[in-house]
């Protein structure tokens, strides 16, 4: 397996801007998760889903950002209206929950810049 | 989830073990013991995760002690490679579907 994909690996925008941050999860897992890392607050949970279903959303910073899952195999993390705040690098992770370890595999991120 | 506490870095020579500690006095019955790394520019990788048993796996071993309260990361044989932000996480699985808090994890820097 590929592991799990994310795009683009970097995007630079103007604030103002609509953003979207693409995952692939890995093939088989049921649940995904949505990090946003800087280096003030570090790594922080935004969203996880279950089976596609938004579990937890509260650490979605303000209704700027939303997250999507139409299907096991796709999730968007969209900003909009971007700010330069918004920059960091947002990582996508999947995992089967319910298996022997609850691993969780973490994509390479996407380095976003808000300018 | 419990909190813990890491110290903030650590320095090993290359080849020596290196000891992480963690403490987690508020752990709950339920709760596992994780551990995660970052090193520079990636994402987060899983290194090992216990209940109450010792465990061991082929990148480390994770010592817990029998009150639970604090744990231990080791790593065997440490190399200039194990350079990075390790993170001692407690998870309580169930509803919360695997979700990790990370903290401020502790910076290994190894040195040859």
């Amino acid at each position: 397996d590929a592991g799990v994909i994310q795009s683009p690996r970097h995007e630079v925008t103007e604030m103002g801007q609509e953003v979207t941050l693409r995952c692939k999860p890995i093939s088989g897992h049921n649940s995904l998760f949505w990090y946003r890392q800087t280096m003030m607050r570090g790594l922080e949970l935004l969203i996880y889903f279950n089976n596609n279903v938004p579990i937890d959303d509260s650490g979605m910073p303000e209704d700027r950002f939303s997250a999507k899952m139409p299907n096991a195999s796709f999730s968007t993390l969209k900003i909009q209206p971007s700010e330069p705040r918004d920059s960091a690098v947002y990582f996508c992770a999947s995992s089967l929950f319910g298996g022997a370890t609850n691993e969780q595999f973490f994509g390479p991120g996407t380095r976003l810049t808000v300018l | 989830d419990a909190k813990t506490t890491q110290p903030p870095s650590m320095d090993c020579a290359e080849g020596r073990a290196a000891n992480l500690p963690c403490n987690h006095s508020t752990i709950s019955g339920n709760e596992y013991v994780y551990w995660y790394r970052q090193i520079h520019s990636q994402g987060p990788q899983y290194i090992i995760h216990g209940l109450k048993n010792n465990e061991t796996n082929e990148m480390a071993s994770l010592i817990i002690t029998e009150d639970r309260k604090s744990s231990t990361l080791i790593l065997p044989h440490a190399t200039l490679r194990d350079t990075a932000v390790y993170y001692c996480i407690v998870n309580a699985g169930g509803t919360s579907y695997g979700k990790l808090t990370f903290g401020q994890g502790t910076i290994l820097t190894v040195h040859p």
